[in-house]
This record gives C-alpha cells, sequence and structure tokens, in this order.
C-alpha cells in the first residue's frame, strides 16, 4: 500500500521555466514532509521540508506547498536550472511516533536547455 | 566534516553467499537507519538503530537479514544466504537527534547478486 504516490515519473520543463512537482499522501497521521533530490549513483540529498503546521515553506528557487485537506504537496523550482535535472523523492514521516521516512516512487526531472 | 560513508560502493555476490554493508554516520550522529531501493522503486526503510540498540526493525526481512551498530566501529548490515531478489541499493543515513525529521543519506551500497 502506497502511503506516499508521486504519480508522474518524469517531467520536462525548460530552463527558466518553473518545474512543479506534485506529491499525493494516504496518512493523515503524518506531520512532517520532505522532498529529496537524488543523482546517479549517488544518496538522496535533503532538499526542503514542512511541518503539517504550516501551509508554505519557502528556500530560494525552492518551496514546498502543503494542503492538508487535500492530502497534497507540491514543490515549485523557479527558475528551472540545468543541475535541477535529477530524480525527486517526496517524503513523509509521523515524528511523534517513529523515524521512518516513507518514500514515494520520485519523479525524474529534466530540464530542458 | 565528512558525511555518511558507506562501503563498499558496489558488491557482487553469488547466490549463497553472505554480503556485508557497512555504515559510518556523520559525526556526532548517533542514529543510523538503512533503506533499501529497489529498481524503479521509492526508498523502504529497512531498520533504524542507535548505539548498541535496534530501535525498529519492522522494515526488515525476517529471515537472512540483520542489521548492527555497535559502540564502536560503523553499523553493519548483513544478508546471508543472498538470492537475486536482493539485488538492489542500500541506503544508510543518520541524524542527530531521534525525531529530527531530517536525515542525511549515504552514497549507497549497490548489491548485484548474480
Amino acid at each position: 500500500d502506497q502511503q506516499v504516490k508521486q504519480n508522474s515519473p518524469s517531467l520536462s520543463v525548460q530552463e527558466g521555466r518553473i518545474s512543479i512537482l506534485n506529491c499525493d499522501y494516504t496518512n493523515s497521521m503524518f506531520d512532517y514532509f520532505l522532498w529529496y533530490k537524488k543523482y546517479p549513483a549517488e544518496g538522496p540529498t535533503f532538499l526542503i521540508s514542512i511541518s503539517s503546521i504550516k501551509d508554505k515553506n519557502e528556500d530560494g528557487r525552492f518551496t514546498v506547498f502543503l494542503n492538508k485537506s487535500a492530502k497534497h504537496l507540491s514543490l515549485h523550482i523557479v527558475p528551472s536550472q540545468p543541475g535541477d535535472s535529477a530524480v525527486y523523492f517526496c517524503a513523509a514521516l509521523y515524528r511523534n511516533r517513529d523515524d521512518k521516512i516513507i518514500f514515494g516512487k520520485g519523479t525524474r526531472l529534466h530540464i530542458l536547455p | 566534516n565528512a558525511g555518511v560513508m558507506q562501503n563498499p560502493r558496489h558488491l557482487v555476490r553469488r547466490r549463497g553467499q553472505e554480503a556485508r554493508l557497512r555504515c559510518s554516520p556523520m559525526k556526532g550522529h548517533s542514529h543510523v537507519y538503512w533503506y533499501r531501493q529497489l529498481p524503479e522503486e521509492g526508498l523502504k526503510f529497512m531498520v533504524y538503530l542507535q548505539k548498541e540498540n535496534i530501535i525498529d526493525e519492522s522494515g526488515m526481512p525476517k529471515e537472512r537479514f540483520s542489521a548492527e551498530f555497535p559502540k564502536e566501529g560503523p553499523s553493519i548490515l548483513r544478508i546471508q544466504q543472498v538470492v537475486r531478489g536482493d539485488s538492489a541499493a542500500y541506503f544508510c543515513a543518520s541524524s542527530p537527534v531521534a525525531a529530527s525529521g531530517t536525515q542525511y543519506f549515504g552514497p549507497g551500497t549497490r548489491l548485484l547478486v548474480l
């Protein structure tokens, strides 16, 4: 049972435009959400996170939006750069219970020149 | 400040052999997590350890898999009598405190079972 879902396996975006990666979750107990970026042959790198008490968190070109009622979050990257081409994993956990991070299957982002 | 270290980066084993994967957490981190990524899948939690203690092993197969994090030295993920289905990337992560929400990942060990 996939508790964190990334329905788009891949996404192509023109350099300079906005990239929007989407994620849905089913477990309403999750209280913390993260985005990780992964290059081939490397481990995931933490990108940005958001607590369930917030609906937006911004860090430079990266913004994460959380819609708790829809159990949906999204990562916006603007402007998109060539180095943003990677696989992006949406992840969630229930911090008061355990540290087990539940990952989505990932979305491969291609930034086109 | 070195990040999470894993070795070997690549490991080839024949069916029935043992695989030992090592993870050295970041300096000052006493919480270690192991995840497995099968091809075309996301990372799946296997086990969470603190020094000398297994806190949560709910994601680890009951047979052939074991993990430890001794007082001295790296954390070890051990797979006995490997099968082809064990072929995957195994990632270790560490964090300085529990329930911090942020885990730092190593580069992974890619296990190939022939």
